[in-house]
């Protein structure tokens, strides 16, 4: 078990340019989760996938942002034309539904996106 | 809002001390979870509680839930300058998803 994996860390780029931040979940964990949280605030759920089927999207996730888990395995978080109200903390999460209900989510350190 | 809510949203205590932070809901749930998180880090699992489950050990730290009330309870015991952190309670409803709170910052002084 080593953990969820986020991928970069750190993100610095300019309003208006397109990112993509990476997730790799603990292997066999079916669930996959994203949230993003600003300073001072709890995470906020905006999307998760079973498997490679995206289950359920917020509200908080535009037409700006699309999240993919092609192969059941890694997911990536694209986020286009970025506003400054996009910097955040981006955290993933996987979760191994198969043990059943109430199973805890596990958390990767988070990509940090800060636009300029 | 199904968010929970912790109350306080900052605690200094000294070392040695008990912390107790306090979590309210608004909505049915499955189960509660509480986090922890350092500065700049992801979230880290301490514990799960079960809607039908009213009181929950592990190591130093102790919750309660009460469904009533709708509302939970962390305890840490001794606590430790490794202990200051933000922590954060998390309510998981018919759907997959957590709903946090906002965080009680922890400070715990040597």
């Amino acid at each position: 078990d080593t953990g969820v994996s986020q991928d970069p860390r750190h993100k610095i780029t300019k309003r208006g340019q397109n990112v993509t931040f990476r997730c790799d979940p603990i292997s066999e964990h079916n669930r996959l989760y994203w949230y993003r949280q600003t300073l001072g605030q709890g995470p906020e759920f905006l999307t998760y996938f079973q498997n490679e089927a995206q289950l359920e999207k917020s509200r908080l996730l535009s037409d700006r942002f699309s999240a993919e888990r092609p192969k059941g395995s890694f997911s990536t978080l694209e986020i286009q034309r970025t506003e400054q109200g996009d910097s955040a903390m981006y955290l993933c999460a996987s979760r191994d539904k198969q043990r059943g209900h109430n199973q805890p989510q596990h958390f990767g350190d988070g990509t940090r996106l800060s636009i300029l | 809002s199904q968010q929970g809510e912790e109350d306080p949203q900052a605690l200094s205590i000294q070392e040695g001390e008990n912390a107790t932070m306090n979590c309210s809901y608004k909505t049915s749930i499955n189960n509660l979870q509480w986090y922890r998180q350092n500065s700049g880090r992801g979230l880290v699992h301490l514990i799960l509680i079960r809607s039908n489950e009213r009181e929950k050990h592990s190591g130093r730290l102790r919750v309660t839930l009460d469904t009533s009330k709708k509302s939970s309870s962390l305890l840490i015991t001794a606590s430790r300058a490794a202990d200051t952190a933000s922590y954060f309670c998390a309510i998981e409803t018919s759907g997959s998803r957590l709903t946090f709170g906002e965080g009680t910052q922890l400070t715990v002084n040597p």
